[in-house]
């Protein structure tokens, strides 16, 4: 049980395009979920929180309007690079949780490169 | 504000050695910890959590840890080390409540030596 899905597992892109990640909870309902960045040989860094329904959290520095997020459903929710540059190319990893007394569960990431 | 900080960025044993790896936080109000092992390309998957029941947690793949308050400490321990466990591990603490958010530390790399 508990299993987090990403789609794609691995993109690229050009410059100046955008490109959208899935995040889907697959045996559960997801309350909340989370989004993350992960650069090489770091930690995760977490970028915005969003509860269905609602207008996605972002962390101070990150820029919402470069990072959209949409949470529509319970077992899905997408995060869209828009205007990608190189500087974008990152690894994305989202988390889900059912509700605040359990841990998250955590997809298998998005690799993106943008060219 | 949670903080998390893994002691050695990197951790070499040999197989069948133990493993020690070392986690302290900084919390103002008992966390709850996490160890998770992150594969090459690969999301993270959870090893073991401590929610304020026994202060020994015992997790998968052989790993436990244990939850000391005086010394802020979570550190992660495997009596015998497998090549299967080289990996990248991190600690990651959230308060109580609704304070859900998770704080890692930057992570420990375990390489296995045979």
């Amino acid at each position: 049980g508990a299993v987090v899905s990403q789609h794609p597992s691995r993109v690229i892109c050009k410059s100046g395009t955008s490109v959208k990640i899935e995040c889907r909870s697959l045996d559960f309902q997801a309350t909340t979920m989370f989004w993350y960045r992960q650069f090489p040989k770091q930690s995760l860094m977490l970028m915005a929180t969003s509860n269905e329904g609602s207008k996605a959290t972002y962390e101070q520095g990150v820029e919402k309007d470069k990072f959209l997020i949409n949470h529509a459903s319970l077992t899905l929710s997408t995060l869209t690079v828009t205007s990608a540059h190189p500087e974008d190319s990152s690894f994305y990893i989202c988390s889900a949780t059912p509700g605040t007394i359990y841990e998250q569960y955590f997809g298998p990431g998005t690799r993106l490169t943008v060219t | 504000a949670q903080s998390v900080t893994q002691l050695g960025s990197h951790v070499s044993v040999s197989e069948g050695a133990l493993v020690l790896l070392r986690c302290n936080y900084s919390s103002s109000v008992p966390p709850y910890l996490f160890w998770y092992v992150q594969y090459p390309n690969q999301g993270l998957q959870l090893l073991l959590k401590y929610t304020s029941a026994a202060t020994l947690v015992k997790g998968i793949n052989g790993f436990e840890a244990e939850f000391k308050k005086s010394e802020t400490s979570f550190h992660l321990t495997k009596p015998s080390a497998h090549m299967s466990d080289a990996a990248e591990y991190f600690c990651a603490a959230r308060g109580g409540g609704s304070n859900y958010k998770l704080t890692f530390g930057k992570g420990t790399l375990l390489t296995v030596n045979p």
